[in-house]
């Protein structure tokens, strides 16, 4: 069975920018979650979509935002980049979501210069 | 909101002898108890996972152990390996598709040959 799947692996953007993430579930999993990982901040929650709703949000502005499409698969977009939003930005699934098992991509790195 | 509280952030032992990391959270609504293992370039795997009703998980090498009424749980590696080391996350949840996960702040476990 195939795992999370993230692209990009990397990504270099400039301040003011905007950009869009993939993640691509584990097959027959329908809640994604996104999360951020930053060395000060450590893994924060960002939102969790299920069956195309999002379900849950987490302290993130409005310029972070993010979609699931009918197969499950789910965007997320930032929008007025800061250099602030440099992470590494992970996507989990699981089944059902909430309490049950989420298993995470290897992430996206991005790098706002 | 959550928040866990993770020590020690870096825990060096001797190949072979047994390592504890403790975690303690806020919320007692919280139900859901993963503890993640994460290695440089990667995403966060889970290693093992616990729930409120339940007080104690063995997995080979690996035990999590949980009071709920001090609203503690704790990760113990016994036997040691080299492949051990890496940083480690627990994390909480209320479950439930309430909210994601609320992580610690990592420990890094370092395997001294």
């Amino acid at each position: 069975k195939a795992g999370v799947t993230q692209t990009p692996r990397y990504l270099i953007k400039t301040r003011g920018q905007q950009v869009t993430l993939s993640c691509s579930p584990i097959s027959g999993h329908r809640s994604v979650s996104w999360y951020q990982q930053t060395p000060g901040q450590g893994l924060q929650f960002l939102f969790e979509y299920f069956s195309e709703t999002q379900r849950n949000k987490g302290n993130f502005p409005g310029r972070f935002s993010g979609r699931q499409f009918s197969n499950s698969r789910s965007e997320m977009n930032v929008s007025t980049l800061e250099l602030g939003d440099s992470a590494l930005y992970l996507c989990a699934s699981s089944s059902t979501g909430g309490w049950t098992e989420a298993f995470f991509g290897q992430g996206t790195r991005l790098t706002v210069v | 909101g959550e928040n866990v509280e993770q020590h020690p952030s870096t825990l060096s032992v001797q190949e072979g002898d047994s390592a504890v990391i403790k975690c303690t959270y806020s919320d007692s609504a919280s139900n859901y108890f993963p503890w993640y293992k994460q290695e440089l370039g990667k995403g966060p795997q889970l290693i093992i996972d616990i729930r409120s009703n339940v007080g104690e998980k063995k997995d080979q090498r690996i035990a999590v152990t949980l009071n709920k009424t001090a609203k503690h749980f704790s990760l113990h590696i016994t036997e040691t390996q080299p492949e051990d080391s890496a940083v480690y996350f627990c994390a909480a949840s209320k479950g439930g598709g309430a909210d994601g996960l609320t992580f610690g702040k990592g420990t890094h476990l370092i395997i001294q040959p």
